[in-house]
């Protein structure tokens, strides 16, 4: 099946700890992206990538960082710099300048 | 000024029913601007892309653009209990980088 595939769905973590979300794609777009959805709220920009090799901060990446080293993968870790990671956090992908986002099921994270 | 801006909120109506969700937005230059759907506990599934003024058209729904007055909007015709969910409003932010900004989204209650 063609998609974006998002691991884990859900996960702890305790204060202090870094975790890493996976997010890859099977759709051959170039275009990636994270976002954070915090409880009624819309979703804010933590970093996208348009090409292999290369990304940029969104409006909320302190306590993150990325990678981009493959065009299917688009891993996000939350680092202990992050106060509050607890959130749902979504991976999208676009083809470049169209902005038509399809986003994987998510990660839900709870820290502990 | 929030970028995109929808009202949170929930909007009721009775099944068979119009919905009508509304969107204003603050960047002129904006050429892009899409509908996303979010159930519960969900990642956002994409309805609607419109580019030029006017109304389009797919089913059900029409979204309609008014560029002059940066207002976009979604109505749902014969309303139903399963559209119930949160309607996220994204634009293309200007620079060509493909990045969506969401407003924070209107709950929608179709009541049978």
């Amino acid at each position: 099946d063609g998609g974006i595939t998002q691991s884990p769905k859900y996960l702890f973590r305790k204060e202090g700890q870094n975790v890493t979300l996976s997010c890859e794609q099977n759709l051959n777009h170039d275009a990636m992206y994270w976002y954070r959805q915090d409880p009624g709220q819309g979703l804010r920009l933590i970093y996208y990538s348009q090409i292999v090799n290369d990304f940029q901060k969104g409006d909320i990446a302190e306590g993150y960082s990325v990678s981009r080293e493959k065009k299917e993968s688009f891993p996000l870790t939350v680092t202990s710099a992050q106060k509050n990671p607890t959130a749902f956090y979504l991976c999208a992908a676009s083809g470049l300048l169209t902005g038509e986002l399809f986003f994987g099921e998510g990660s839900r994270l709870t820290v502990l | 000024q929030k970028e995109v801006e929808q009202n949170s909120g929930p909007l009721s109506v009775p099944e068979g029913a119009i919905a009508s969700l509304n969107c204003t937005y603050s960047d002129r230059v904006s050429q892009s601007f899409f509908w996303y759907r979010q159930y519960s506990g969900k990642s956002p599934e994409l309805i609607m892309s419109i580019y030029s003024n006017g109304d389009k058209e797919d089913g059900r729904f029409t979204a309609q653009l008014n560029k002059a007055s940066q207002y976009v909007s979604l109505l749902i015709r014969d309303s139903q209990p399963s559209d119930s969910a949160t309607f996220l409003c994204a634009v293309m932010g200007s620079g060509n980088t493909g990045k969506l900004i969401f407003g924070q989204g209107t709950t929608l209650q179709v009541k049978p």
